[in-house]
């Protein structure tokens, strides 16, 4: 199984748009349209923000969005708010196991 | 209303075994793969391995970390997923959760806490 590589760190002001990336391989994120990102809060259990790519559930703000592009995935938030700060994991589908991102930690300045 | 239940976690010493359940509830348990995760204190979600539904063979994927150790296991008439847990390392230590679904997890519990020191 592989990690995916995210950016440990981003920051943005309130109102702002950041972009969390997250670069696989072929193997998983280049070959499968089944990339999910999860936010989690200190403390609580992670929440699904985004499947398959760029799909959100139902009750995610549409300030998430995501993208892939070849091997790398990435997450988009627009309009930063407070509560937007949080941990960030990526994750994508591979044929034998799961390939799951370091998470990236986002502060809203 | 769609829940996950983590139980089972403890202290244990290192080398000791320590069995995990998850208890599903509000959909049709045998209809998903079931997975475990895992989270070390201050660190990252790591992926621990999968169950797959006896739709698509019942078959499990484990982390290398723990590939050899850790045996999933599934009682679909209880809707109970399982993470036996052998030879402990004290590395092992972390909430585990168990969220379902094989291409994204759309359903986490609260986990349960292991602890594994002598």
């Amino acid at each position: 199984q592989s990690a995916l590589t995210q950016p440990a760190s981003v920051s943005g002001s309130p109102g702002q748009s950041i972009t969390i990336s997250c670069t696989g391989t072929s193997s998983d994120i280049g070959g499968y349209n089944y990339v999910s990102w999860y936010q989690q809060h200190p403390g609580k259990a992670p929440k699904l923000i985004i499947y398959d790519v760029s799909n959100r559930p139902s009750g995610v703000s549409n300030r998430f969005s995501g993208s892939k592009s070849g091997n790398t995935a990435s997450l988009t938030i627009s309009g930063l708010q407070a509560e937007d700060e949080a941990d960030y994991y990526c994750s994508s589908y591979a044929s034998s196991s799961t390939a799951f991102g370091g998470g990236t930690k986002l502060t809203v300045l | 209303e769609v829940q996950m239940v983590e139980s089972g976690g403890g202290l244990v010493q290192p080398g000791r075994s320590l069995r995990l359940s998850c208890t599903a509830s509000g959909f049709t348990f045998g209809d998903y793969a079931m997975n475990w995760f895992r989270q070390a204190p201050g660190k990252g979600l790591e992926w621990v391995g999968f169950i797959r539904s006896k739709t698509y063979g019942g078959t499990t994927e484990y982390a290398a970390s723990v590939k050899g150790r850790f045996t999933i296991s599934r009682d679909d008439s209880k809707n109970i997923a399982y993470l036996q847990m052998n030879s402990l390392k004290t590395e092992d230590t972390a909430v585990y959760y168990c969220p379902r679904g094989r291409r994204s997890f759309d359903f986490w519990g609260q986990g349960t806490l292991v602890t594994v020191s002598s």
